[in-house]
C-alpha cells in the first residue's frame, strides 16, 4: 500500500530564518506531487506540483520554492519567511497518467513564523 | 476563471439526523468531482467522487448527487455520527487531469 509522510509535524521559525519541509510518498512510482497552503479555516491553494524528477510548475507567484530530487521525494523551502507564510501545508501525490484522479494527503506541517 | 465553491461555511446537525452539504461549481466542462473530509489538524481524506456522467453514487453512509443543469453537487451523510463532525470540501478538476481545485469547505458540527 501507498504511504505519504510529511515532517516535521510543526515548525515556529522567526521571520527571515529559511524553511524546508519535506515529503517523501512510498508504495508508488512517478507519482504527481502537490504542495498546498491551507491558512486558519480556509481552503487549500495550490502551490506546486511536479510530473517528474526536476519538473516543477509554481502555481502562484511567492516566497516560496519547491524541488523534486528523487521520484518521490519532494522539498519545500524558503530562503527567508515571511509572517504571511505561516499556515498548514499539504502535501500530496495522486497517480501519473490517470483520468479521473484523486489526490492523497500527507499529514501537514504547521508553520507559524513569528 | 474556474471556480468551485460551497453554499455554506458551517453546517449543525443533530445526531442521528442526516447531513446534505451543498457544492457549486462554474466550469460545465467539468468532468468529474470529488469529495474530501478534513478532520481537526490532519489531512484531506478522500471520501467519494463522481464522474459527469453519472447524476447520483453511493458509497458507505454517504451519496453524491450531482446535477449539470445547474451545477450542483451534493454529499449527503446518513445517520450521522460524531465522528462525522470535519470539515468538508468538494473539489474538481482543473487545467489539466492532474490537478485540482478545492472549494472553500463546509464545517460540519454535530449537536448530541
Amino acid at each position: 500500500s501507498q504511504t505519504i509522510h510529511q515532517w516535521p509535524a510543526t515548525l515556529v521559525q522567526p521571520v527571515g530564518s529559511p524553511l524546508s519541509l519535506e515529503c517523501t510518498v512510498e508504495g508508488t512510482s512517478n507519482p504527481n506531487l502537490y504542495w498546498y497552503r491551507q491558512a486558519a479555516g480556509r481552503g487549500l491553494q495550490l502551490l506546486f506540483y511536479s510530473v517528474g524528477i526536476g519538473q516543477i510548475s509554481s502555481e502562484v507567484p511567492q516566497n516560496l520554492s519547491a524541488s523534486r530530487p528523487q521520484d518521490r521525494q519532494f522539498i519545500l523551502s524558503s530562503k527567508k519567511l515571511l509572517l504571511s507564510d505561516s499556515g498548514f501545508y499539504l502535501c500530496a501525490w495522486s497517480k501519473a497518467g490517470v483520468d479521473y484522479n484523486e489526490q492523497f494527503f500527507g499529514p501537514g506541517t504547521r508553520l507559524t513564523v513569528l | 476563471g474556474e471556480s468551485v465553491g460551497l453554499h455554506l461555511p458551517t453546517l449543525s446537525v443533530q445526531e442521528g439526523d442526516n447531513s446534505i452539504i451543498n457544492c457549486a461549481y462554474s466550469n460545465s466542462a467539468s468532468d468529474y468531482f470529488i469529495w474530501y473530509k478534513q478532520e481537526s489538524g490532519k489531512g484531506p481524506q478522500f471520501i467519494i467522487d463522481i464522474r459527469s456522467n453519472m447524476d447520483k453514487r453511493q458509497g458507505q453512509r454517504v451519496t453524491v448527487l450531482l446535477n449539470k443543469t445547474v451545477k450542483h453537487l451534493s454529499l449527503q451523510i446518513a445517520a450521522t455520527q460524531p465522528g462525522d463532525s470535519a470539515v468538508y470540501f468538494c473539489a474538481a478538476p482543473y487545467s489539466s487531469a492532474s490537478k485540482i481545485i478545492f472549494g472553500s469547505g463546509t464545517r460540519l458540527s454535530i449537536r448530541p
